[in-house]
C-alpha cells in the first residue's frame, strides 16, 4: 500500500529530447506528488509537485501528468540538457502516511 | 541556518561500533525526517519528528538505530553495534510541518561506511 514504483531505472537520451519517467501507486489515500532531483554527492531538491485535483503541471522545462485513474505519474523534461543529468525520485504522501514515500530513483544521462 | 546541516559528511567506522550522526534542521522547522540512502538506490524511510509529538519511529530497520530529538532542534541519528549492511548515505530533511504538501528539505548527508 505504500509502495510507489518507478522505471525506468535508468535513461540516456540525447540534448534536446524529451526523457520521460514513470511512477505508480497503490494507496488511494495518497494526494501529493512530488519530484526530486538529486546530484552526486548532493541531498534530493524537490523540482515540481502535483496535487489529484490537475492533470498537469508545468514549470519551466518540467511537466508532471498525473493520471488519477490509472495511479500513475510522470515527469517529462522539455528540451533536455546536459545539465539535467541526475537521479530523479517521485514521492507521495497522504493520508496516514505523513513521510514521503520514495520511488527507487531514474538515472538520467542528457548526452551532449 | 540557510539549509539542512548534517555532521558528519563521511564516516569510516570498524564493524561493532557504535557512531552518531547529527543533523541540524532549518530554524523554525517543526518536522524531521531520517532517511537511509544505499549505494544506487531510493530513499528508505526511517523516523520522524513533529514538535514535542511522539516520533514515527515505524520505518527503524532494528534495534540497533535509535534517534533521539531536542525540542525543535538538532537531532541525532544512533548505530549501535554497526554492520556492514548499515553502509549508505543518511540523509536527514525537515519541513515547516508535517502533513502533505509541504516542501521538504535535505540536507547533503552522511556517507557511512563500516569495515
Amino acid at each position: 500500500q505504500q509502495q510507489v514504483k518507478q522505471s525506468p531505472q535508468s535513461l540516456i537520451v540525447q540534448k534536446g529530447g524529451i526523457p520521460i519517467i514513470n511512477c505508480a501507486y497503490e494507496n488511494t489515500a495518497f494526494d501529493y506528488f512530488p519530484w526530486y532531483q538529486q546530484f552526486p554527492g548532493k541531498g534530493p531538491a524537490l523540482l515540481i509537485a502535483i496535487r489529484p485535483d490537475v492533470s498537469e503541471k508545468k514549470e519551466g522545462r518540467f511537466t508532471i501528468s498525473f493520471n488519477k485513474s490509472a495511479k500513475q505519474f510522470s515527469l517529462h523534461i522539455m528540451d533536455s540538457q546536459p545539465g539535467d543529468s541526475a537521479t530523479y525520485f517521485c514521492a507521495a504522501n497522504g493520508g496516514s502516511a505523513r513521510q514521503l514515500t520514495f520511488g527507487s530513483g531514474t538515472q538520467l544521462t542528457v548526452l551532449p | 541556518g540557510a539549509g539542512v546541516s548534517q555532521s558528519p559528511s563521511n564516516k569510516v567506522t570498524e564493524k561493532g561500533k557504535d557512531v552518531e550522526l547529527r543533523c541540524d534542521p532549518i530554524s523554525g522547522h517543526t518536522a524531521l525526517y531520517w532517511y537511509r540512502q544505499r549505494l544506487g538506490q531510493g530513499l528508505e524511510f526511517l523516523i520522524y519528528f513533529q514538535g514535542n509529538s511522539a516520533p514515527d519511529k515505524s520505518g527503524l530497520p532494528s534495534d540497533r538505530f535509535s534517534a533521539e530529538r531536542t525540542g525543535e532542534s538538532v537531532s541525532t541519528l544512533t548505530i549501535q553495534r554497526t554492520q556492514q549492511e548499515d553502509s549508505a548515505v543518511y540523509l536527514c530533511a525537515s519541513s515547516l510541518v508535517t502533513g502533505t504538501g509541504n516542501t521538504i528539505y535535505f540536507g547533503e548527508g552522511s556517507w557511512l561506511t563500516v569495515v
